[in-house]
């Protein structure tokens, strides 16, 4: 089964700012996808950023952007230029492609709190 | 932009009491699911459904859970006789399916069960 670990609980950054959140994954599978919630206070889960496997280029969507490393098992989230709109919960998810309908696999989520 | 609703937004409930959560899918979608975060801690998957019927289920989702879709727009997770552990927030979610399925997530419904 697989698993995804996200090892900071909570983290916090100055306006303005870079951070990055950490995420690592298990998983015998060569093909799959990873992703990136934001769960902000208002609790309704939003897709930040995804990534497929067998892609090497690591996807950016704005001020978000991915290090995806697969050798690694490791997938991390930097956010740029963090606004006080970034505070929220984010979560690390993964998804094998080829089982029908795959559920994600979530890590247990970083609280991330931008300060001005 | 189309989107997932829950209804209602927060549930209370007693415990032994039944409680039926609902959810209205984006309406082109075939695949849903629920998910379930107790406070603090991660989402877990629940189960998945298509073609009117489940296709997967996590060890959670026991007798006690049901879900259906009972109209073409619907669909609803039952809690037969709740318990103290099931409150929590449950999400819904929908995907249109296909090699790369994005699934979209409602708002969530906060149950707690006293």
């Amino acid at each position: 089964a697989q698993t995804v670990t996200q090892s900071q609980p909570e983290m916090s950054v100055q306006e303005a700012e870079t951070v990055t959140l950490s995420c690592t994954y298990d998983t015998s599978e060569n093909n799959y996808y990873l992703f990136w919630y934001k769960q902000p206070p208002s609790r309704q889960m939003i897709l930040v950023i995804r990534q497929e496997a067998y892609k090497q280029q690591n996807a950016t969507e704005n001020r978000f952007s991915v290090n995806f490393q697969k050798a690694a098992k490791s997938f991390s989230l930097k956010i740029s230029d963090s606004q006080l709109g970034d505070t929220a919960m984010y979560f690390c998810a993964f998804m094998n492609p080829y089982s029908g309908n795959t559920p994600l696999v979530f890590g247990k989520g970083t609280r991330l709190s931008v300060i001005a | 932009e189309p989107e997932v609703t829950q209804t209602p937004s927060h549930q209370v409930t007693q415990m032994g009491q039944e409680v039926i959560l609902r959810c209205v899918p984006i309406s082109n979608h075939l695949y849903f699911y629920w998910y379930r975060q107790i406070l603090g801690q991660k989402v877990e998957f629940l189960v998945s459904f298509y073609n009117n019927e489940i296709s997967e289920k996590s060890e959670i989702f026991d007798d006690q859970f049901s879900v259906e879709r009972p109209d073409g727009s619907n669909f609803t997770l039952k809690i037969r006789s709740t318990k103290l552990e099931d409150s929590a927030m449950y999400f819904c979610a929908s995907t249109l399916g296909g090699l790369y399925n994005e699934q979209f997530f409602g708002p969530g419904t906060r149950l707690t069960v006293l």
